[in-house]
């Protein structure tokens, strides 16, 4: 049974461009986290997907969006990159309704350096 | 407003120490979980424990143990006989249901090192 996985696991970006996350949820789970880790901090909640649709939103700028596809996997889109948003970007996936509904997930995570 | 607080940025013991790992948490819900996560180099957080705020038993699983006091609001997680691969930073976390879903609330880590 396959984790939670995510693509790619390193990435350097530019200031001003734009950057895509994967991930691809746990088997049997529906629901998409993304959170980005500065360092030496904890993680942040930045939303989650379910049924393909934005359900909560943390604090974050319009610039970071999200999709999430009918086999449940998700992408994480950065736009207008700043020096900040270098983080470690680490997905959850859990299952929205039942007695595990609270457990997350986690994948390996996506570190992204802008220059 | 929900919050967790680890006061400890880092921690380093000798192997076969005990170690105490401190965590505080704030929110007004009544229903809510706890977790700790462990975060190895790699970078994915292990999954190491959920307990919801219904259940105040402390858990032993191997050399972990975990202390939840309602009273004072914690959740404090402790290593028996630390081993080099107990080094990692570790999470404590809330999550209490907003809109239908959870999300986890993360406090700042504590970062562990276990010398030879």
């Amino acid at each position: 049974d396959a984790g939670v996985t995510q693509s790619p696991t390193h990435l350097i970006k530019t200031r001003g461009q734009q950057v895509t996350l994967r991930c691809s949820p746990k088997s049997g789970h529906d629901t998409v986290s993304w959170y980005q880790q500065a360092l030496g901090q904890g993680p942040q909640f930045i939303f989650q997907y379910y049924e393909e649709e934005e359900r909560q939103r943390g604090n974050f700028p319009d610039r970071f969006s999200g999709h999430q596809f009918p086999n449940y996997s998700s992408e994480l889109n950065v736009n207008a990159l700043l020096l900040g948003d270098s983080a470690l970007y680490l997905c959850a996936s859990s299952a929205r309704w039942g007695p595990k509904s609270t457990e997350a997930f986690f994948g390996q995570g996506t570190r992204l350096t802008v220059v | 407003a929900q919050k967790v607080t680890q006061a400890q940025t880092e921690i380093s013991v000798v192997e076969k120490e005990d170690v105490t790992l401190d965590c505080v948490y704030e929110t007004r819900d009544t229903t809510y979980y706890l977790f700790w996560y462990k975060q190895p180099p790699s970078g994915e957080l292990v999954f190491l424990i959920r307990r919801n705020s219904f259940d105040e038993q402390n858990e032993i699983s191997g050399r972990y143990s975990w202390n939840f006091q309602k009273s004072t609001s914690s959740f404090n997680f402790t290593i028996t006989a630390s081993q080099v691969v107990d080094s990692a930073v570790y999470f404590c976390a809330l999550s209490v249901l907003m809109d239908s879903s959870y999300k986890l609330i993360f406090g700042s880590g504590t970062r562990l090192l276990v010398r030879p």
